[in-house]
């Protein structure tokens, strides 16, 4: 298994729908978790941190599944600002450096 | 607060030429990453400082590429001599601690190798 591994998309939705995407890891000791966003041709924004089971905030929603070793990224209520590329992020053991995943691309169409 | 500063901002060579990308983090961040982002992949670590010491350069090759940061603030990637494939965006990260999920990314290079 790679260190971080996504669903290669491009995810292409409507407005208004959910969007889910999954990301595995291979280290099984990691203990934290992050979700980063890339627009086009811009730098990479932390989005959000996941450290237990899951995290919220508005809109959206990062949950971990240490038995699976995988994490998602859940959008409700797509909006066309949430067009970009969304990298999961894995520390190494240590906790450093972080190891970026390929990157998922959303699309959200009117 | 300012933020991640990197010149320049495009930078197009021709392969085995030379080429410098300069970066200034973001005041009191000890630690900055050089991270290369080859289109359509995330972005991978090639080197990490911790001050003016190097943490992890596991995956910079080392036979053409090299980094400093000799006061332990500013830094400069250098490659020397570039080939095709180092065609990417360089982007340079800092953050307040080595152990930290927030990097703070610059606007990066785009270095196009002909």
């Amino acid at each position: 298994r790679k260190e971080v591994e996504q669903d290669p998309g491009p995810f292409n939705v409507p407005e208004g729908a959910t969007v889910a995407f999954n990301c595995t890891y291979s280290n099984s000791a990691s203990q934290s978790f992050f979700w980063y966003r890339q627009d086009c041709r811009k730098e990479p924004k932390l989005l959000m941190s996941v450290y237990s089971s899951g995290n919220e905030d508005g809109r959206f929603t990062a949950q971990l599944n240490r038995a699976s070793q995988y994490i998602s990224l859940l959008i409700r209520d797509s909006k066309l600002s949430d067009s970009a590329t969304y990298l999961c992020v894995v520390p190494r053991p240590g906790n450093t450096p972080l190891v970026f995943g390929k990157g998922t691309r959303l699309s959200v169409i009117a | 607060e300012a933020g991640v500063a990197q010149s320049p901002r495009y930078k197009i060579i021709e392969k085995r030429q030379s080429v410098a990308f300069w970066c200034n983090p973001i005041s009191g961040h000890a630690t900055l990453y050089w991270y290369q982002q080859i289109l359509g992949q995330g972005p991978k670590l090639l080197i990490q400082f911790q001050n003016n010491g190097v943490v992890d350069d596991s995956q910079l090759p080392k036979d053409r590429f090299s980094a400093e940061r000799l006061k332990g603030v500013d830094s400069t990637l250098k490659i020397q001599p570039a080939k095709l494939e180092d065609s990417a965006v360089y982007l340079c990260a800092s953050s307040n601690s080595r152990v930290t999920e927030k990097l703070f990314f610059g606007s990066g290079t785009q270095l196009s190798v002909l």
